[in-house]
């Protein structure tokens, strides 16, 4: 059973554009929800993190939004740049393991 | 550089090969872990060693067999494994367990076919 489920697989976004990605979880012992980026070649590196106990966690144009009781969290990323596509990864932990979405593909269109 | 490093990158093993991955990290981490990347499927995790000490084994096949000698140094020894385990491989590593919610630290992965 997937644990985390994120949507949507890919997004184009155009340049200057706000990119938005989704995820979803079940499980209420998760207590912190990391966001990773991986860009071709190379392995996921954390973007931000944030805690059930904030709604937004806000790093330059990269923004975690989050909702406790809908069990939902999304990534915003503020004026998009061709530099930003890669592939977003969603992650939630319980104290013992991290459980990761399957991944959003980004292009930012110039 | 991520601190993390994985030899080799690429692999390709037919099915009655026995090779190994290697992963050293040079951020005097204390904890490792072994994730299987596939396609269009959420990142696996397969093993977790805390202090040298497997503290995780996600129900893993004994085709696939791990070794931490210290610290630094994740092994994966690999025989007799299926096409079906043709994925890319992660090593990872962080200062503390997944309690402490530490950041973890990616290598860039082993691209492994099995054919």
């Amino acid at each position: 059973q997937q644990q985390v489920k994120q949507s949507p697989q890919s997004l184009i976004v155009q340049k200057g554009g706000i990119s938005i990605i989704n995820c979803a979880y079940e499980n209420t012992a998760f207590d912190y929800f990391p966001w990773y980026q991986q860009f071709p070649g190379k392995g996921p590196a954390l973007l931000i993190a944030i805690r059930p106990d904030v709604s937004e966690k806000k790093e330059g144009r990269f923004t975690i939004s989050f909702n406790k009781s809908a069990k939902q969290f999304s990534l915003h990323i503020m004026d998009s740049q061709p530099g930003d596509s890669a592939t977003y990864f969603c992650a939630a932990s319980d104290g013992n393991q991290f459980y990761f979405g399957t991944g959003t593909s980004l292009t930012v269109i110039p | 550089e991520t601190g993390v490093t994985q030899t080799p990158r690429h692999l390709v093993m037919g099915m009655t090969n026995k090779k190994s991955l290697k992963c050293e990290q040079h951020l005097g981490h204390n904890a490792m872990y072994w994730y299987k990347q596939s396609a269009k499927k959420p990142l696996e995790l397969m093993f977790v060693y805390n202090f040298k000490e497997q503290t995780e084994n996600n129900s893993v096949p004994s085709r696939f067999s791990p070794e931490c000698p210290n610290s630094s140094h994740l092994f994966l020894h690999l025989h007799t494994l299926q096409p079906e385990d043709s994925a890319l491989y992660l090593c990872a590593s962080s200062q503390g367990r997944p309690r402490d919610s530490y950041e973890q630290y990616f290598g860039p992965g082993t691209r492994l076919t099995v054919t």
